[in-house]
């Protein structure tokens, strides 16, 4: 069965500062997505990456996949308070498996 | 274009009713999936219809049913009622692609089981 392991689960960061969600799946897919959350919202899709070596930049987030390392993260560069919200991935292996979220907050 | 709309957004049973929830996708979109979502489980996948036909199906139990209909709108019912099914049910639509299944989010109906 295709598990998917978020981490942290929780992080709290400060304005300014980067860092990085890992996502880690157990089956071979190549088909890896991330979500927004935002409290009391439903989910927003921030990146579709669908091969091997796959990066896709937004603003502040920049998302990767190595399929063979079965893992993908995101980095954040100079949080800013809007970026606070709950990230998922999910892994697309016929049925969408989302990870746990990583809950991000960011502090002045 | 429209985005998914869930009905109702939010819903109060008690237990050992049943309730039907509807979602209507994206206009031609004909994949649409449910998903639970709870603090302690997290998003949890229900079970996916494309073209009126159940696809795939999570782990759980039976008192959960779908269906979709020819114009891809789907109902989700859940029967006799139990206060663990307290949650937030997410439905997704997506246009299945050659390659890639993107999933669209409604706003989610809020269920409160007392």
């Amino acid at each position: 069965e295709l598990k998917v392991e978020q981490n942290p689960l929780f992080l709290s960061m400060q304005e300014g500062k980067n860092y990085t969600i890992y996502c880690n799946y157990s089956t071979t897919s190549d088909r890896l997505y991330w979500y927004r959350q935002d409290p009391g919202k439903s989910l927003e899709s921030l990146f579709v990456l669908l091969s091997n070596g796959a990066v896709k930049q937004e603003g502040r987030l920049m998302a990767s996949l190595d399929t063979k390392a079965r893992l993908s993260t995101l980095h954040i560069t100079a949080a800013v308070h809007d970026l606070s919200a709950t990230y998922f991935c999910a892994v697309d292996n016929n049925d969408m498996r989302f990870g746990a979220g990583t809950r991000l907050t960011v502090k002045p | 274009k429209a985005g998914v709309t869930q009905t109702p957004r939010y819903l109060i049973k008690t237990r050992g009713q049943q309730v039907t929830l509807s979602c209507s996708p994206i206009s031609g979109h004909r994949s649409v999936s449910w998903y639970q979502q709870t603090p302690g489980q997290g998003l949890q996948f229900l079970f996916e219809y494309f073209s009126e036909t159940q696809r795939n199906k999570g782990n759980f139990p039976g008192r959960f049913s779908g269906r979709q209909f020819s114009n891809s709108r789907s109902e989700m019912n859940v029967s006799t009622l139990e206060l663990g099914d307290s949650a937030l049910y997410l439905c997704a639509s997506s246009f299945i692609g050659i390659s890639y299944n993107e999933q669209f989010f409604g706003p989610g109906t809020r269920l409160t089981v007392l």
